[in-house]
């Protein structure tokens, strides 16, 4: 199984700065014949259920801000907002769709500081 | 609108059965493989089973292996979850989820509301 870790746990971030998560895997998501990551993130908030952000490791979905943004291959990713704003308070997961198990990070709560 | 409505969840004791249904609308559900996912209460997001879009094809994650059974209704736009032997650990708002592979995507594109199902004496 591919393993999925993000770090940090948690993040405060002041508004209109800038927050980075990262998302290591265990093994590599990067399948060859396509060259495509097969990585994706997810916005959770309370309540809610998840909502696609970002997919092959740096599409952005249809409808989503362009102050998230994705990068990283392989192994190593990172999910950054550009500029947070108020509404971007939530949980953050990254997730492998190379093999199953399909497996999600534990999450990455973000918060305003 | 492109929808997905679970159904089905509520309270049973351990060792019941459960089954529930994810109604789906504005989109040719045969096209697209399904999924479910779990989320305990406080806890993070658990991929459990998928099927493709014939049905021909299931996965299983290991925790529910041989207790749990995906199918599909392609006529009647509906993905259920057959969950047998149920314990306290499944405890969980289950989540249908669209996989995006059919349009090139991959990840998982549209989710439901979830349904909550809680195992408990």
């Amino acid at each position: 199984d591919i393993v999925m870790t993000q770090s940090p746990d948690s993040l405060a971030v002041s508004l209109g700065e800038r927050a980075t998560i990262s998302c290591k895997s265990s093994q590599s998501v990067l399948y060859s014949s396509n060259n495509k990551n097969y990585l994706a993130w997810y916005q959770q908030k309370p309540g809610q259920p998840p909502k696609l952000l970002i997919y092959w490791a740096s599409t952005r979905e249809s409808g989503v801000p362009d102050r998230f943004s994705g990068s990283g291959s392989g192994t190593d990713f990172t999910l950054t907002i550009s500029s947070l704003q108020a509404e971007d308070v939530a949980v953050y997961y990254c997730q492998q769709y190379y093999s199953t198990p399909y497996n999600f990070g534990q999450g990455t709560k973000l918060e305003i500081k | 609108e492109v929808q997905l409505v679970e159904s089905g969840g509520g309270s049973v004791q351990p060792g019941g059965s459960l089954r529930l249904s994810c109604a789906a609308s504005g989109f040719t559900f045969s096209n697209y493989w399904m999924h479910w996912v779990r989320q305990a209460p406080g806890k993070g997001l658990v991929w459990v089973s998928r099927i493709s879009s014939d049905g021909s094809t299931t996965n299983y994650a290991d925790s529910v292996k041989g207790r749990f059974t995906i199918s599909r209704d392609n006529a009647k736009n509906t993905l259920y979850l057959q969950m047998n032997s149920l314990r306290a650990e499944d405890t969980a708002v289950y989540y249908c989820a669209r996989d995006g592979r059919f349009l090139d995507r991959g990840a998982f594109d549209i989710w439901g509301q979830g349904t909550m199902v809680t195992v408990s004496s």
